[in-house]
């Protein structure tokens, strides 16, 4: 066990919807980074904050955004669902930007129909 | 940017025997770390080894080890004695290290190498 919640674990929707994944980070961990896993991107960065403000941005769409809250803990906010969006959304949790070591959640599987 | 190139999408190994993953990487950084990550079918990302680039001596972590050349930028996992439970796709990874924390040290992935262990 890593320490890093992820909710849902599995989730299915339809092509045109908004979904949230949910992030809670190992206790004391500062920064939250957000990766999609797809067959043929393999794992790609998302977005980075740290202690609530937005760090780094990755390959991320503009219909994808994300906040990180008081609490430290981060939603992923999708919308206009296509579905080439179907894909493992991992969130990964680290004491600070450069400590060198990210600690992994279980991913949220998402299917877009 | 960095990248991170895993040549071998699939390979296997009979059970007790050793394996050896290749990773090359390419970047401007001088100071950054290596990693290899396993990902079993349960899909969770698990640390297997961590390398910092400016260590010579090359990490080992019980039947894990690496092989580091960083004047070729080439980061190699050996598995020894494999087992069952090392069947999983295994992940190369480059984070850039900094001193003062600022910016940002995401991880930069490869493709994968998917790793059976026959039995």
């Amino acid at each position: 066990d890593s320490g890093v919640t992820q909710t849902p674990k599995h989730l299915i929707t339809a092509t045109g919807q908004r979904v949230t994944l949910r992030c809670s980070p190992r206790s004391g961990d500062l920064s939250v980074y957000w990766y999609q896993q797809s067959l043929d991107q393999g794992l790609q960065f998302l977005i980075h904050y740290y202690n609530g403000e937005e760090r780094a941005k990755g390959n991320i769409l503009e219909r994808f955004s994300a906040q990180q809250f008081p609490d430290l803990h981060s939603e992923l906010n999708l919308s206009s669902l296509e579905l080439g969006d179907s894909a493992l959304y991992f969130c990964a949790s680290s004491v600070a930007p450069a400590a060198g070591e990210l600690f992994f959640g279980e991913g949220s599987r998402l299917t877009v129909l | 940017a960095q990248t991170v190139t895993q040549s071998q999408p699939e390979m296997s190994v009979q059970e007790a025997e050793t394996v050896t993953l290749s990773c090359t990487y390419d970047t401007s950084e001088s100071n950054y770390y290596l990693f290899w990550y396993k990902q079993p079918p349960s899909r969770q990302m698990i640390l297997v080894i961590r390398q910092e680039a400016y260590k010579q001596q090359n990490a080992t972590e019980n039947r894990f080890s690496v092989n580091f050349q960083k004047a070729a930028k080439s980061f190699s996992l050996k598995i020894s004695d494999s087992q069952l439970g090392d069947t999983a796709m295994y992940f190369c990874a480059f984070m850039k290290r900094g001193g003062s924390g600022a910016g940002s040290y995401q991880l930069t992935f490869g493709k994968g190498t998917k790793l059976s262990v026959i039995p």
